[in-house]
């Protein structure tokens, strides 16, 4: 069974540009999750997704961030106008009904 | 407020020795509780949950944890450390009032030292 995958890897870009950040839970987790880890500190939960629908993005810091996930399927989180302070590791994870998470491998977003 | 403390930013253990990591938590009501260990360059792996029952947990790795009600702790133990336990150990709590969503603590690195 492939697990959840995260795409890319690694991401550089400048103050004020736009970043897509891509999730592909495991295949049948109708739940996936975004967090963040800003260097050094706690893991942060971002938002909650049950199949498409948005069941919780109290965490999501403000509108420059955009998630979605059509079709219920993969999830892309998307960072516009970027800024200096939303450098960190983007986790994505997914779980079946009431299991325990399972994580991607992580995006570092570095934003110059 | 629901949270998770992890009062060790880092511990040191020499290979063989018996190790802890430490875990304390606060929430409203039941928790449910994790470990998870993030390896260099790879993302997060579950390694073992207490939501009811025995309050000795084993998992992953030779890896278990000790719910403490009393003591609102969940530290991970291992009885004999090896080198390739180093990693960066992440403890988590289920906020119950919230669905799904995990509260984390900020990591304990682990260096196991041959």
């Amino acid at each position: 069974e492939a697990g959840v995958t995260q795409f890319p890897s690694h991401s550089v870009i400048e103050k004020g540009q736009t970043v897509t950040l891509r999730c592909d839970p495991i295949s049948g987790h109708d739940n996936l999750y975004w967090y963040r880890r800003v260097m050094g500190k706690e893991i942060k939960f971002l938002l909650h997704f049950v199949k498409e629908s948005k069941q919780d993005e109290s965490g999501m810091p403000n509108n420059r961030f955009l998630a979605e996930r059509t079709g219920g399927t993969y999830s892309t989180l998307k960072v516009q106008p970027a800024e200096l302070e939303d450098s960190g590791v983007y986790f994505c994870a997914s779980s079946p009904a009431f299991g325990e998470q399972y994580f991607g491998p992580g995006t570092r977003l570095t934003v110059t | 407020a629901q949270s998770v403390a992890q009062p060790e930013d880092q511990v040191n253990v020499a290979e063989g020795n018996p190790l802890t990591v430490k875990c304390t938590y606060s929430v409203s009501g039941n928790p449910y509780l994790f470990w998870y260990v993030q390896y260099p360059n790879r993302g997060l792996q579950f390694l073992l949950k207490y939501i009811t029952g025995d309050n000795l947990v084993k998992g992953s790795y030779g890896f278990e944890a000790e719910f403490n009600k009393s003591q609102t702790s969940f530290h991970l133990k291992k009885p004999s450390a090896l080198v390739s336990d180093s990693a960066l150990y992440f403890c988590a709590v289920r906020d119950i009032d919230s669905n799904y969503q995990l509260i984390w603590g900020a990591g304990t690195k682990l260096i196991i030292k041959p």
